[in-house]
């Protein structure tokens, strides 16, 4: 059954730079995963779409700050050159067989 | 630029039936690459999918929510609504629409609105 597992906290500087990671359940390695990001109080917002192979696609005025990669079946968010705006919640989310599953969530904090 | 709007009652009763409508703008409401979903976040919890329809009718359903949910679409008014009967005070959560391209990621979503059931 296609499930997603995220830690559900993580930190680090401004000026940094960190990885959220989202696994993918048992063959599922396969499948894409799309990253939400989440602010206080408002709705999600569409990131970053990250493939089996790493190949990754941006949502309309996402920053280039924002990278994917691939590896088994984890689909890792990067974050560069962080700032207190990236303090938020960041969800992925996989599909399949018109399925759609979304992960716990991860609660980044900018120190 | 596609905008999505919710509207609906804020308030339901147990038992009864949540009933919320989506207005789409911009864009093309009609392309046959786009589904139309809802999905909804329980009070300091995830997001939980409930299901998406095509525009020629064709709605696909969160499984564990399949028996008391309905999407519809309107194409020639540029808006889809949820139908979730039966509600308890389980479902009380922000409701979300958002645009998913071939039934793969959200990528517009709406403000969502809060709707609590309570008597």
């Amino acid at each position: 059954q296609l499930g997603l597992t995220q830690s559900p906290s993580a930190s680090a500087s401004p000026g940094a730079s960190v990885n959220l990671t989202c696994t993918l359940s048992s063959g599922h390695s396969n499948n894409a995963v799309a990253w939400y990001i989440q602010r206080p109080e408002t709705g999600p917002r569409f990131l970053i779409n990250i493939n089996s192979d790493g190949s990754h696609y941006r949502g309309d005025g996402i920053p280039d700050r924002f990278s994917g990669s691939s590896s088994g079946a984890e689909r890792y968010l990067v974050i560069s050159s962080l700032q207190s705006e990236d303090e938020a919640e960041y969800h992925c989310q996989a599909w399949g067989a018109g399925i759609q599953v979304f992960g716990g969530g991860t609660k980044l904090t900018v120190l | 630029q596609v905008q999505l709007q919710e509207s609906g009652p804020r308030l339901v009763k147990p038992s009864e039936t949540l009933s919320l409508t989506c207005i789409v703008s911009g864009g093309s409401f009609n392309s046959v690459s786009y589904y139309w979903g809802w999905i909804r976040q329980s009070p300091g919890k995830g997001l939980e999918w409930i299901g998406y329809v095509y525009y020629s009718g064709t709605a696909y359903y969160n499984p564990s929510l399949k028996s008391r949910v309905t999407i519809s679409i309107d194409t020639s008014k540029n808006q889809f609504s949820l139908n979730l009967a039966s509600v308890t005070t389980a479902d009380t959560a922000v409701y979300y629409c958002a645009r998913t391209i071939s039934a793969n990621y959200f990528d517009y979503w709406g403000q969502g609105t809060q709707v609590t059931v309570s008597s």
